[in-house]
């Protein structure tokens, strides 16, 4: 299994632009999780996905940020409008019935 | 998922030294996982514990579980450069799974020869 495949790996945006980063689970994982880690705030999860359906997105920091996973294999996580504030790693993981989390390389964003 | 608070933060030892993080919460824990990143990487599973006083090893790496379930330390023995990074613990949820994860602050690692 090529694992959690996340894309782009990095992404450089200017402030107000739309972001989407995407993230493909393992196959088989029934959970999926977004994290963002930054220096200040560490690993922080923002939202994650039981079957398809979110079950928690307390994470998720204010309205520009929304997820969604259309379908087991495919999620995405959108920032409209991005901020400076914004910038940092966005990780993918997934898992099978809540456990062991496999995360992917992560996507860096930098908003200028 | 719980809080916990990990120290130290930040730990430089020289190669062969050895190593313990500790990983505190103010209630008590259904099971934690502790997870490795190494610079630029991703967070890499390593073990989880379950049980009261549970205490498992891989090669120089020592996991330990406390008796009331309210803190776990991890320790390495004669560190080596490739111990280099970040090492995390997550306590999981209810019912003996780890749906939802919180994170600790981590503790950074640095060995040099």
């Amino acid at each position: 299994d090529a694992g959690v495949i996340q894309s782009p790996r990095h992404e450089v945006t200017e402030m107000g632009q739309e972001v989407t980063l995407r993230c493909k689970p393992i196959s088989g994982h029934d959970y999926l999780f977004w994290y963002r880690q930054t220096m200040m705030r560490g690993l922080e999860l923002l939202i994650y996905f039981n079957n398809n359906v979110p079950i928690d997105d307390s994470g998720m920091p204010e309205d520009r940020f929304s997820a969604k996973m259309p379908n087991a294999s495919f999620s995405t996580l959108k920032i409209q409008p991005s901020e400076p504030r914004d910038s940092a790693v966005y990780f993918c993981a997934s898992s099978l019935a809540g456990n062991i989390q496999y995360f992917g390389a992560g996507t860096r964003l930098s908003v200028l | 998922g719980q809080q916990v608070m990990q120290i130290p933060q930040y730990q430089h030892v020289q190669e062969g030294e050895d190593f313990t993080t500790y990983c505190n919460s103010s209630t008590t824990l259904s099971n934690i996982q502790w997870y490795k990143q190494r610079p630029g990487g991703h967070p890499v599973f390593l073990i989880q514990l379950v049980k009261s006083g549970e205490v498992k090893k891989q090669k120089r790496l020592t996991f330990q579980f406390g008796e009331a379930k309210k803190n776990s330390s991890l320790h390495i023995t004669a560190t080596q450069t490739t111990d280099v990074g970040t090492y995390f613990c997550a306590p999981g949820g209810h019912g003996g799974t780890a749906s939802k994860l919180t994170f600790g602050t981590g503790t950074r690692l640095q060995v040099t020869l």
